[in-house]
């Protein structure tokens, strides 16, 4: 079965621009989360959605925005892109939104904001 | 917003060794994570710890959850180069869906 899969795996934007990043989870998962890791840091919560609806967001500015369709599957959207939002941008999906649920991560899209 | 301790920041050891590495907060979690990731990949779940105090064992590995739920630790005996990694702890605060990590150890260990 195939694991949490990320597009792009790498992107480079500039200062200002907009980006989307996408996440399909493994199959029969409904709960998808962000993370944004940045070089020598822990990952650092963004968002979670479950059954299509946002079920928590972390301390990050309303640029960045997310959704989740019927399928399951999840785009991550930063507006107005800044320097500091250079980073790996991680995608975890479980089958449910439980404490005990166990995460799979995907690989990441590496952005680079110049 | 709870805080997770991570110590040391980087270990390099020799193979064969020992070592220890801490996850410490002054908040308390629900339970705790131990997730190992390599350069280019997303972190990879290694053990999940719930009761204070419990002890598990993964292979060479064990990891304790303090008895107040606060902290806990990762030991690894004789080292091998596949240790090599980051290794971060993550704790979920009840009623909550997110996990906090620390900011990592990063694990080399020379042949």
């Amino acid at each position: 079965d195939a694991g949490v899969t990320q597009s792009p795996t790498h992107l480079i934007k500039t200062r200002g621009q907009q980006v989307t990043l996408r996440c399909s989870p493994i199959s029969g998962h409904k709960s998808v989360s962000w993370y944004q890791q940045v070089l020598g840091q822990g990952p650092q919560f963004i968002f979670q959605y479950y059954e299509k609806e946002e079920r928590g967001r972390g301390n990050f500015p309303d640029r960045f925005s997310a959704r989740q369709f019927p399928n399951y599957s999840s785009e991550l959207n930063v507006n107005a892109l800044l320097l500091g939002d250079s980073a790996l941008y991680l995608c975890a999906s479980s089958k449910g939104q439980g404490a005990d649920e166990k995460l799979f991560f995907g690989s990441g899209t590496q952005l680079s904001v110049l | 917003t709870q805080l997770l301790e991570q110590s040391p920041q980087f270990l390099s050891i020799q193979e064969g060794e020992n070592l220890t590495v801490y996850c410490n907060s002054s908040s308390v979690f629900s339970s705790l994570q131990w997730y190992r990731q390599e350069p280019g990949e997303g972190p990879v779940l290694l053990v999940t710890v719930v009761t204070g105090g419990e002890v598990k064992k993964l292979k060479r590995l064990t990891f304790q959850f303090g008895d107040a739920r606060k902290d806990s630790s990762l030991h690894i005996t004789a080292a091998q180069p596949g240790d090599t990694g980051l290794y971060l702890c993550a704790g979920e605060e009840a009623g909550s869906y997110q996990l906090t990590f620390g900011k990592g150890t990063k694990l080399s260990v020379i042949p």
